[in-house]
């Protein structure tokens, strides 16, 4: 039973470009959860997703981010026009039930030039 | 202040020692969880705990909620268990299973 995927692991992108980062939840699991780890800083929850839908957005940024978890296929995690402000670890972590424990991917590193 | 708070945030250990991590929050919760992350690795779930006591080899986490306080004890530390070691709670508000993290406390055990 894999766990939780994330990909890519390192991406590069210029200030303006769009990030793309995808999260595959263990199998049985259909709650997604993203956090945002900036350098030398704490984990700040980002947003909640389960099935097709978005239950709780509150720690997203108003503008350039967003997400989604269709019916089939991983979770994404999108941010347009990125800034260097948005270099940081992007963490996905999914549960099976939403009370339930959590399982980590390995991260994605963005890193904006 | 933060939600959540851990001390120390930084612990050099010699090998063999026992560790204690403590961790304190200031709103109700429906859990806590001891997280560990290594250095440019992803994040382990270590415990998830909402009353007592939990023991897992040699790592064992205890909560007090009417203290708001929970520690998480490493008994022979090993180098291998230099980590970030990180304390987040659920809420009793909050939806599902969004965290509020502490900043975490850099272990580092020297053989």
């Amino acid at each position: 039973n894999a766990g939780v995927m994330q990909n890519p692991r390192h991406l590069v992108r210029r200030r303006g470009q769009e990030a793309r980062l995808r999260c595959s939840p263990m199998k049985g699991h259909s709650h997604v959860y993203w956090y945002r780890q900036l350098p030398e800083e704490g984990l700040k929850f980002m947003v909640y997703l389960q099935k097709e839908n978005i239950i709780d957005e509150s720690g997203m940024p108003k503008e350039r981010f967003s997400a989604e978890f269709p019916k089939e296929g991983p979770s994404i995690l999108r941010i347009q026009q990125v800034v260097r402000g948005d270099s940081a670890a992007y963490f996905c972590a999914s549960s099976r039930q939403n009370t339930g424990e959590l399982f980590f991917g390995e991260g994605s590193r963005l890193t904006v030039l | 202040k933060n939600e959540v708070e851990q001390s120390p945030q930084n612990l050099t250990a010699q090998e063999g020692e026992f560790i204690t991590i403590n961790c304190s929050y200031s709103v109700g919760i429906s859990a806590l969880h001891w997280l560990q992350q290594h250095p440019g690795g992803g994040i382990v779930s270590l415990f998830m705990l909402s009353s007592g006591k939990k023991k897992h080899g040699r790592l064992i986490a205890t909560i007090n909620i009417q203290e708001k306080h929970s520690s998480l004890h490493i008994t022979a530390s090993h180098p291998r268990d230099s980590a970030v070691y990180i304390c987040a709670v659920r809420s009793e508000e909050t939806s599902g299973s969004r965290l509020t993290f502490g900043e975490g406390t850099q272990l580092t055990v020297n053989p």
